[in-house]
């Protein structure tokens, strides 16, 4: 079945960077769209990025526009998040989802069991 | 940029009762799509419903949706315990950037 892991979140200092990491199994990886996906403590769903199949195709939020890089090695079944400046509002579990083409929509259909980043001094 | 509200904040229901969540979109979607998820602590968001109305594999006939414009509503018919969690809208395709509802809770009265 299609599993997502997510890997590289860390306690890191204001300021600092982090590379997070997601590893796609039981899927044809470059079919699909790719997103992260973040939720400080005790808030809601925040959506920070975008990915096309080839990586030509590329938005952010604006919350870290300028900040974040995200990127996909479809040869690895992987997907990146390399996040700079790191502030104390970015502190969350971020998720890797799937965005599946029903057809006549399209929804996240399958996430990581996420990986948290803490922002901390 | 779509705008999200859910409403309400949290929902106290008992096991068995009915619950109704809404989502309002400002301005109205038009076109584009509304899903619903489930968030339990400590799990992944999952997702129930796609394309506005149509439940995702696996999710039981208890939870229906439907709406258009800017009103839209999740239903559960009969709450299993199981189904006391957060959950959340989300919009996609009215532009590159994708929008949640910042959540209702459903609470065990």
């Amino acid at each position: 079945q299609v599993q997502l892991v997510e890997s590289g979140g860390d306690l890191v200092k204001p300021g600092g960077s982090l590379r997070l990491s997601c590893a796609a199994s039981g899927v044809r990886f470059s079919d699909y769209y790719m997103s992260w996906i973040r939720q400080a403590p005790g808030k809601g769903l925040e959506w920070i990025s975008s990915i096309s199949h080839t990586g030509n195709t590329i938005f952010y939020a604006d919350s870290v526009q300028g900040r974040c890089t995200i990127s996909r090695d479809n040869a690895k079944n992987s997907l990146f998040l390399q996040m700079t400046n790191l502030r104390a509002e970015d502190s969350a579990v971020y998720y890797c989802a799937r965005l599946y083409d029903y057809g006549a929509a399209e929804a996240f259909d399958v996430w990581g069991q996420g990986t948290v980043v803490t922002v901390s001094s | 940029e779509i705008v999200l509200t859910q409403s309400p904040d949290t929902l106290s229901l008992s096991p068995g009762e009915r619950a109704t969540l809404s989502c309002r979109a400002s301005p109205s979607l038009g076109g584009s799509y509304l899903a619903w998820f489930q968030k339990r602590p400590g799990q992944s968001p999952r997702l129930l419903i796609y394309g506005t109305f149509t439940r995702a594999t696996g999710i039981p006939d208890r939870f229906s949706a439907s709406g258009s414009g800017t009103d839209f509503t999740l239903t559960i018919s009969r709450l299993e315990p199981e189904d006391f969690a957060v959950y959340f809208c989300q919009e996609y395709g009215s532009s590159p950037s994708i929008t949640f509802g910042q959540g209702t809770r459903l609470d065990i009265k």
